[in-house]
């Protein structure tokens, strides 16, 4: 079976773009998760989406905004990029609302 | 606020050892679940094993098992037979069960390289 995928692998960007992360869940999984993850450190909660409604939100900027689409993908929007948006964004899928999170390979952001 | 600490930057150990990875939590909700992730270079966040709050026996997974100590708040993966693969990043993590969502907190992690 597939596991979380996520596009792109890697992504240049500059100060002020905008940037659209993608994620497809393991199939039958109905919750995605997001994490940034800053080099050095363990990774951030940004959002959680279950059955495509917000269930949990982080404590980031309103720049950051997702969404989750019927067949539960769900993508990650930045918007006003700033330097320190650079890491490495990590999607989570798990089969309910509270159940063991299994990742994707994340995408890497790097903002120049 | 909850709050998971690591306090080992860095582990060795030698190939066919076991390994000990410390994880202290704080949290004062009663029902919550402890994780263990594995990071190896490629980035990619790989489930190890998971522990209930009312468990009562030790989570087990393969060569993995996690030391729960509830009184004292801590979380201690065990990583028995050491293999070089295992050479990676490791991250404790917490979920709150009363919360609605699915947020876990994560510690900063312990580097462990496994000698041949």
């Amino acid at each position: 079976d597939a596991g979380v995928t996520q596009s792109p692998t890697h992504l240049i960007k500059t100060r002020g773009q905008q940037v659209t992360l993608r994620c497809s869940p393991i199939s039958g999984h109905k919750s995605v998760s997001w994490y940034q993850q800053v080099l050095g450190q363990g990774p951030q909660f940004i959002f959680q989406y279950y059955e495509k409604e917000e269930r949990g939100r982080g404590n980031f900027p309103d720049r950051f905004s997702a969404r989750q689409f019927p067949n539960y993908s769900s993508e990650l929007n930045v918007n006003a990029l700033l330097l320190g948006d650079s890491a490495l964004y990590l999607c989570a899928s798990s089969l309910g609302r509270q159940e063991t999170q299994y990742f994707g390979p994340g995408t890497r952001l790097l903002v120049l | 606020a909850q709050k998971i600490t690591q306090t080992q930057p860095g582990m060795f150990v030698q190939e066919k050892e076991a390994v000990t990875l410390d994880c202290t939590y704080d949290t004062s909700d009663p029902s919550y679940g402890l994780f263990w992730y594995k990071q190896p270079s490629s980035g990619e966040m790989i489930f190890l094993i998971y522990q209930g709050s009312y468990d009562q026996q030790n989570a087990t997974e393969g060569r993995y098992s996690l030391n729960f100590q509830k009184a004292r708040k801590s979380a201690n993966l065990v990583i028995s037979a050491s293999q070089l693969g295992d050479s990676a990043m490791y991250f404790c993590a917490m979920r709150r069960d009363v919360e609605y969502g699915n947020k876990l907190v994560f510690g900063a992690g312990t580097i462990l390289r496994v000698k041949s």
